[in-house]
């Protein structure tokens, strides 16, 4: 069983549009993550939840809003899609809140904007 | 000065060699010191932790810790064809839960 997954893996859309990706894990994890990976590879957070509760909320446009709907899954809304927004974006899940002890990824989503 | 630093690469070493990924960070309270290898295409995937002052050793990697010098490693013993990756560093901060990336470091090990 995959530990942390997401869908869609790919993902390409047109300018404008509205766009969701999902994440779940099933490793009984309390805090997941958002992170978005550029062309430069650079890994960047975006946000975290821990127990549904949103404790990191990093500098990102408000057109990118998370949702937690329980501690296993942790899904990312995107509104108005932009050239820029394209990216890989990881999720991830950690034990603890503070992610001390590590973080396991998903696959990834390869989102390409047109 | 960024927050958590890596030379990118590539870092190019023959079979059987030792393979030496370096990474300094700014914070100098950080508790938490992680090493991250990631497959072109694939997701990161955690192969060491490391908390405190000194070596810590799994298999063929070594983590080793410097707090004074903020300085992080990772030593790669006996490298293989199939250890070319990029290595992320990663620093938990000494407040709050937020983790820090480096930019990675692009290992080529020639067969």
């Amino acid at each position: 069983d995959t530990a942390v997954s997401q869908t869609p893996k790919y993902l390409v859309t047109q300018m404008g549009n509205d766009k969701s990706i999902k994440c779940e894990q099933n490793l009984g994890h309390d805090t997941m993550y958002w992170y978005k990976q550029d062309s430069k590879k650079f890994l960047k957070i975006m946000f975290s939840y821990n127990n549904k509760e949103l404790i990191i909320n990093e500098t990102v446009p408000n057109r990118f809003s998370p949702k937690s709907p329980d501690k296993a899954h942790l899904n990312l809304h995107i509104n108005s899609l932009e050239l820029g927004d394209s990216a890989v974006y990881f999720c991830a899940s950690s034990q603890e809140a503070s992610g001390g002890d590590g973080q396991f990824f998903g696959p990834g989503t390869r989102l390409t904007v047109l | 000065q960024k927050e958590v630093e890596q030379n990118s690469g590539p870092l190019s070493v023959p079979e059987g060699a030792i393979a030496s990924l370096n990474c300094t960070y700014s914070d100098r309270g950080s508790q938490s010191f992680f090493w991250y290898r990631q497959y072109s295409g694939k997701s990161p995937e955690l192969i060491m932790s490391i908390y405190s002052n000194g070596d810590k050793e799994d298999g063929r990697f070594t983590a080793q810790l410097n707090k004074a010098s903020q300085y992080v490693s990772l030593l790669i013993r006996d490298s293989q064809p199939s250890d070319s990756a990029t290595y992320l560093c990663a620093v938990r901060g000494g407040g709050g839960f937020k983790t820090i990336f480096g930019a990675g470091t692009r290992l080529f090990v020639k067969a």
